[in-house]
């Protein structure tokens, strides 16, 4: 168990509206990532932190921003949110040996 | 081409199988190679690194060609417990220490009674 949970686990929210989803962590890892996970594209990064107030974007982070105040815990933003970011969300820190990465239990967002 | 592909299966195998799980990968900059496991619904969970030299954790062996840029995990005695998706994961690194993880897919696994 890396001490990672997420909030809100499920969210239902309309087209529009801004969405904010919570990752906290009790182990104080550095590296911290978010990643979305649909069908047919597999886990693919978001934004990651490597600090506090240190953060870059991955993969496909248009229409996300993410901050990192605290080290344990890292937001992710949805600023106006679409049908397209329906999706399931994970966040996960890195651990200490192999670069390997461990992930929360997820949030399931729908926009309608 | 994906960066990370997989035979997304599904595999059907009795308990007591020996099954086997490839992957390839198209950045030859990748740095670190893993297998994951996901159940239905669920987080992915490391299942194991993946080294140059092979390595095994009890029933599970992964081995890694970096000439080939291939990977592959073999699963002897198949458990009914062992059925899950299984993701081919391979890291680069974008600034320091960090790593982006690339999945693959993921293989589709059903053992059966």
């Amino acid at each position: 168990d890396a001490g990672i949970t997420q909030s809100p686990r499920h969210k239902v929210t309309e087209t529009g509206t801004p969405v904010t989803l919570r990752c906290h962590q009790t182990e104080n890892h550095r590296y911290m990532y978010w990643y979305r996970q649909d069908p047919g594209h597999g886990l693919r990064l978001i934004h990651y932190s490597y600090g506090v107030k240190d953060t870059d974007k991955g993969e496909v982070s248009d229409g996300y921003s993410v901050s990192r105040s605290k080290t344990e815990d890292f937001l992710l933003t949805l600023e106006s949110a679409t049908s397209s970011q329906t999706s399931v969300y994970f966040c996960a820190i890195q651990g200490q040996g192999n670069y390997e990465q461990y992930f929360g239990p997820g949030t399931r967002l729908t926009v309608t | 081409r994906k960066e990370v592909e997989q035979d997304p299966g599904p595999f059907n195998v009795p308990e007591g199988a020996t099954v086997a799980f490839n992957c390839t990968y198209s950045n030859s900059a990748s740095q670190s190679f893993f297998w994951y496991r996901q159940d239905c619904r669920k987080e992915p969970k490391l299942l194991m690194s993946v080294y140059s030299s092979g390595n095994e954790d009890g029933r599970f062996t992964a081995q890694l060609n970096r000439a080939s840029q291939y990977i592959s995990l073999l699963i002897r005695d198949s458990k009914l417990s062992d059925s899950a998706t299984y993701l081919c994961v391979v890291a680069s690194s974008p600034s320091g220490s960090a790593r982006q993880l690339t999945f693959g897919s993921g293989t589709q696994l059903t053992v059966l009674p």
